[in-house]
């Protein structure tokens, strides 16, 4: 079974800091996302990677980057952290095949920024 | 603006009935459709998916009906248990020429009473 493991489940931060939130993935998955899940708006896409190194901005990525060093892990940073960032972030990765392949998602970190 | 859109945000359904959850999309080109489910405190997992060359799925209980003409597909669950109480998500993603990656629907919370 795929596993994919976010580092923290429940993490609280202050305005204005530099927040790390990380993702290791055990299958060898190239594709390695990370979405923010909020009531009533589902999950949003903020960045993706195909390949080490590699990132590409979804469709909310202001006020965020990413890292990419190595192919299991995958780094979100807020790099200065705002109150409308808490929610619940959740990780994905998924296999470059034949066809779609499914993510597969850690359990989430739920950040609340004070 | 949504390109998945996903009805209804909850249901309330009695044990052994029919839980029923809607989607629609807009982009002609989506080739994969399928649905997660997401228990309390954990990612979400992929539960069933369809490709639009059939027009029905079923596994088990769960059912996923696909309408292309419609650009409509439905998620039944047959004989709701108290177990299937979660989010469940419809996705829509491209695979040749597109991204691969699912756009989301904004989820379903779904409640089977005892």
């Amino acid at each position: 079974d795929v596993k994919v493991t976010q580092s923290s489940r429940y993490l609280v931060k202050r305005t204005g800091e530099k927040v790390f939130l990380e993702c290791v993935q055990d299958m060898d998955h190239e594709n390695m996302f990370w979405y923010r899940q909020d009531p009533g708006l589902g999950l949003r896409l903020i960045y993706f990677s195909y390949d080490v190194k590699m990132k590409e901005k979804g469709d909310i990525p202001e006020g965020y980057s990413v890292s990419r060093e190595k192919k299991e892990r995958f780094s979100l940073i807020l790099e200065s952290a705002s109150t409308n960032q808490t929610s619940m972030y959740l990780c994905a990765s998924s296999a470059t095949g034949l066809g779609n392949q499914p993510q597969h998602f850690g359990d989430g970190t739920r950040l609340s920024i004070l | 603006q949504q390109q998945v859109k996903q009805s209804p945000q909850s249901l309330i359904v009695q044990k052994g009935g029919i839980s029923i959850i809607n989607c629609a999309y807009e982009n002609t080109a989506f080739d994969y459709f399928p649905w997660y489910q997401q228990f309390p405190g954990k990612g979400p997992a992929l539960l069933i998916a369809i490709r639009p060359d059939v027009s029905e799925k079923k596994e088990g209980r769960f059912t996923i009906s696909f309408n292309k003409s419609a650009k409509q597909f439905s998620l039944h669950i047959m004989d709701s248990q108290p177990g299937d109480s979660a989010t469940y998500f419809c996705a829509a993603s491209r695979g040749p020429g597109g991204s691969y990656i699912p756009t989301f629907g904004r989820g379903t919370s779904l409640i089977v009473h005892p």
